[in-house]
């Protein structure tokens, strides 16, 4: 059974850092792409950030020079590193797999994790 | 701001059928494959849809996906109460800034 736990979220303050974890089990993790999605309260689903099994990634423009993700395939575990963190990025953040390397949809997601940025 | 486009609501009674569109671009739509999501209150998302027209193991078939050009649709039909949901598309766009990205979202009401 694939798993997908979040963990890390929490309260920062506007230009504070946050570090995500996602801890993947039941599948090949490094066979597979990883993303980050984030839904801000009562918003639709933004894409955050991917990472493709050799390592490549991409940043929504957003967060671009702010985040980094990363993956240690030696511990299935995905990464979602948050600096300069401004009150917009508020929200909950999905860890989520992608089905394929031919197909771009997510298969499965995690629980979510919760992002509050204020003073 | 989301590039792909869906109406905010559609509602219908329990057994009628309801049709979400999904209307993007060359860059999207129009060059990829499309998934959808249904994502019940207070949970995380669930896919239900994927390459356009596939139902993963599980999804029943009152659950319908099409694609045409640039646009994608999905039709739920003997619609039940257990169906109210926001529902998204999803695709991979290949423009300047390439990513992932998602409708707008649609609420289902049961009547």
């Amino acid at each position: 059974e694939v798993q997908l736990l979040e963990s890390g979220g929490g309260l920062v303050q506007p230009g504070g850092s946050l570090r995500l974890s996602c801890a993947a089990s039941g599948f090949r993790f490094s066979d597979y792409a990883m993303r980050w999605v984030r839904q801000a309260p009562g918003k639709g689903l933004e894409y955050v950030s991917g990472i493709s099994s050799s390592g490549d990634t991409i940043y929504t423009d957003s967060v671009k020079g702010r985040f980094t993700i990363s993956r240690d395939t030696s511990k299935n575990m995905l990464y979602l590193q948050m600096n300069t963190l401004r009150a917009e990025d508020t929200a909950v953040y999905y860890c989520a797999k992608v089905l394929s390397p031919s197909s771009s949809g997510i298969d499965y997601w995690g629980q979510g994790t919760l992002v509050t940025v204020s003073s | 701001q989301s590039v792909l486009t869906q109406p905010p609501s559609v509602s219908a009674a329990p057994g009628q059928k309801v049709i979400i569109s999904c209307s993007g671009s060359s860059s999207n739509i129009g060059n990829n494959y499309v998934s959808w999501y249904q994502q019940l209150p207070g949970t995380a998302p669930k896919l239900l849809m994927y390459e356009n027209d596939k139902r993963p193991s599980g999804i029943p078939d009152r659950f319908s996906g099409s694609k045409s050009g640039t646009s994608a649709t999905l039709g739920i039909t003997g619609l039940q109460t257990g169906d109210e949901a926001d529902y998204y598309c999803g695709t991979w766009d290949s423009s300047l800034s390439p990513g992932y990205v998602f409708g707008t979202g649609t609420k289902v009401t049961v009547l």
